[in-house]
């Protein structure tokens, strides 16, 4: 099993849709996980952190973390099309803050 | 405005040259990252650096090298560029928290 899952899409949505993101995760990775989003030619930015099982939200984006399940996931609501982009799941692994990531899953959002 | 800098945005090398990829961070921040993406791989970690002088091996370190002697600068070492070394490369840096924040990337390609 891989580190860190993910369904590598595309995930296409209309407008104004919920979009769902989902992740899994090994053993190997502890108890930070984070959502980035990387557009076409650009480097990854950070969207959500979560910490601790159960729902964080911040404005159109909700991050879902499930310990006993090892599954994180990320909502967004009211989809826009400059949501399109690659979102990509990363969990903590050891010492030094070093992140593990998975390998992305391209969203598309369409009018 | 916290910033992580990438020395090139594109660079082209012939096959058995010797490169360098630098990177420079201004957040005062203790740890390194270089990582290469590739599609439908994510991000793998290549080296990482936890203090000055300090290194760790990532999950792909082979034909890479790396260097830090300065806390705000970590430079990739590519001894011997080969083809299978195309690839777009990330740095990034995390200081007390698991929040990563990454260059713009260099996208290499080796002929």
């Amino acid at each position: 099993q891989k580190e860190v899952e993910q369904n590598s899409g595309p995930l296409s949505v209309p407008e104004g849709a919920i979009a769902s993101l989902n992740c899994t995760y090994s053993d190997r990775v502890s108890q930070s996980f984070f959502w980035y989003r990387q557009y076409s030619g650009k480097s990854p930015e950070l969207i959500m952190s979560i910490y601790s099982n159960g729902d964080k939200e911040d404005g159109r984006f909700t991050a879902q973390l499930n310990k006993a399940s090892q599954y994180v996931s990320l909502l967004i609501r009211d989809s826009q099309p400059s949501d399109s982009a690659t979102y990509l799941c990363a969990g903590g692994s050891g010492g030094y803050n070093k992140l593990i990531f998975g390998a992305g899953t391209r969203l598309a959002v369409h009018p | 405005d916290v910033k992580v800098t990438q020395s090139s945005r594109y660079l082209v090398k012939r096959t058995g040259e010797k490169v360098f990829l630098e990177c420079v961070q201004d957040m005062d921040h203790e740890n390194m990252f270089w990582y290469r993406q590739d599609p439908g791989l994510g991000l793998r970690l290549i080296y990482f650096s936890y203090d000055v002088k300090m290194k760790e091996k990532g999950d792909i370190p082979e034909g890479y090298s790396v260097s830090r002697e300065k806390k705000e600068r970590f430079s990739l070492i590519l001894e011997s560029a080969s083809t299978n070394q195309t690839s777009m490369y990330l740095c990034a840096s995390t200081g007390d928290s698991t929040e990563a924040f990454f260059g713009q990337g260099t996208r290499l390609t080796v002929v």
